[in-house]
This record gives structure tokens, sequence and C-alpha cells, in this order.
């Protein structure tokens, strides 16, 4: 099955510095990839997604890269903010339609 | 815009009880999957549906059974709760499934187990 793993489990960040959290997977079958961001106790919510027939999706200061030949893809955060405070997941999905999640990156924005 | 709504919001059961979750799809979403989410941990997945049909199980113990009715909404049954069980659980929704093109997952608010 496939297997996903992120880095780094905790990040700290500077107010309006940038922060990149990094991801690899395993089945290289695997061909859509989104991000989730989860604040506490509330639901993991959508912030942006990748589709294995793309390098790079940006959506204002949220932007993803996929590198298909390495398995890996990352998200990257300019200009940070206080309620980018969070926790980010990322996740593959596989051919058949299952989500695996990495284990997660809480995110602390320091004003 | 209509989201995923799951009941109850919060349960309490205790050892060795039953519970029933229920999640109600986003509006024409045809695909359904649960998630459990232990503390501090990412979500896992157990099952989902398509179509009214099991399209993939995860890790969802023998205890647990789940299905999708006609509406398309659906419920998580868990029997012989355990400790361990308590946990966040998650039901997203999506449009497309079963091989067909695959579209963005959306969660619900999750049901808060607590098993005493």
């Amino acid at each position: 099955g496939e297997n996903v793993e992120q880095h780094p489990s905790t990040l700290s960040v500077q107010e309006g510095d940038s922060a990149v959290i990094k991801c690899t997977y395993s089945d290289s079958a695997s061909n859509y990839f989104p991000w989730y961001k989860q604040e506490l106790g509330k639901r993991p919510q959508l912030i942006i997604d990748i589709r294995s027939n793309v390098g790079e999706k940006k959506d204002q200061r949220i932007a993803v890269t996929l590198n298909k030949t390495a398995k890996h893809f990352s998200l990257h955060i300019t200009e940070t903010q206080p309620e980018d405070s969070a926790v980010y997941f990322c996740a593959a999905m596989n051919t058949g339609n299952q989500f695996y999640f990495g284990t997660g990156t809480s995110l602390t924005v320091i004003p | 815009a209509a989201g995923v709504i799951q009941s109850p919001r919060h349960l309490i059961k205790e050892k060795r009880e039953t519970a029933t979750l229920k999640c109600y799809p986003i509006p024409r979403h045809d695909t359904v999957y649960w998630y459990q989410q232990g503390p501090g941990q990412d979500p896992q997945f157990l099952i989902s549906f398509y179509e009214k049909m099991q399209s993939d199980k995860g890790s969802i113990p023998d205890r647990f059974s789940a299905q999708q009715f006609s509406d398309y909404h659906s419920e998580l049954n868990m029997s012989s709760l355990e400790l361990g069980d308590s946990a966040l659980y998650f039901c997203a929704s999506s449009s497309g499934g079963g091989g067909r093109p695959f579209y963005e997952q959306y969660f619900g608010p999750g049901t808060r187990l607590t098993v005493t």
C-alpha cells in the first residue's frame, strides 16, 4: 500500500516569513495530492491540491509543487500570518481512491 | 453552500456498548468516506462507499460496520466498544468514485466519541 511521510512534525516561523512542508509517497500510481489545514478540534479543510499531470499550483499565498520522479510534494506558504497557525496534513490518493494521510505538521506563526 | 452533516456531534458510551454515527453528504455527492482520528494523530481511513456499495476498506475493525443508504447518507455502526475507540470520527464526501474521475473530499465536522 501507499506510505506517506511528512516533515517536519513541528514548524515555527516569524510572521511574514515563508513556511515549507514536505511529503514523500511510495506508490508511483498515486495521482492526487491534497493538502488539509486542521485547526484545533475542527475538521480538516482542503486548502490546495495538485494532480499528477501538473508540477506546480498556486493560490494566493499558498503553492504546492510535485516531483513525480522523486515522489515528493511540498506545500509553500508565503507571507505567513498568525491565522495560518494550525496542523497541516498532506495526503496521497492511489488508484483505488483511498486516501493516505501524512502524520501532520504543527505550524506556529509567531507575531 | 451545504456541507457534510454528521450526527451526533458528541457521544459518550460505556465499554461494550454500541454506537451509531450518521453522515449526510453534500447534495449530489455519491461517495462517502469514514475516518478515525485519535488525539494528535492523522486521520485513518476506515471505509468508503460509492453509489451505496462499499468501494474500499481500510483499517476498520471487525466490530464496526457501515452502509450507505438510498439517499446517500451513511451510518457507521460500532459494537463492543473499547476504550481505544475514543476518537474523532470524520465523514467526508465527494462527487466521483468507483473508478470515475475523482473529486475533492469535503469533511464533516466530526463526531467525538468518548468510551468510558
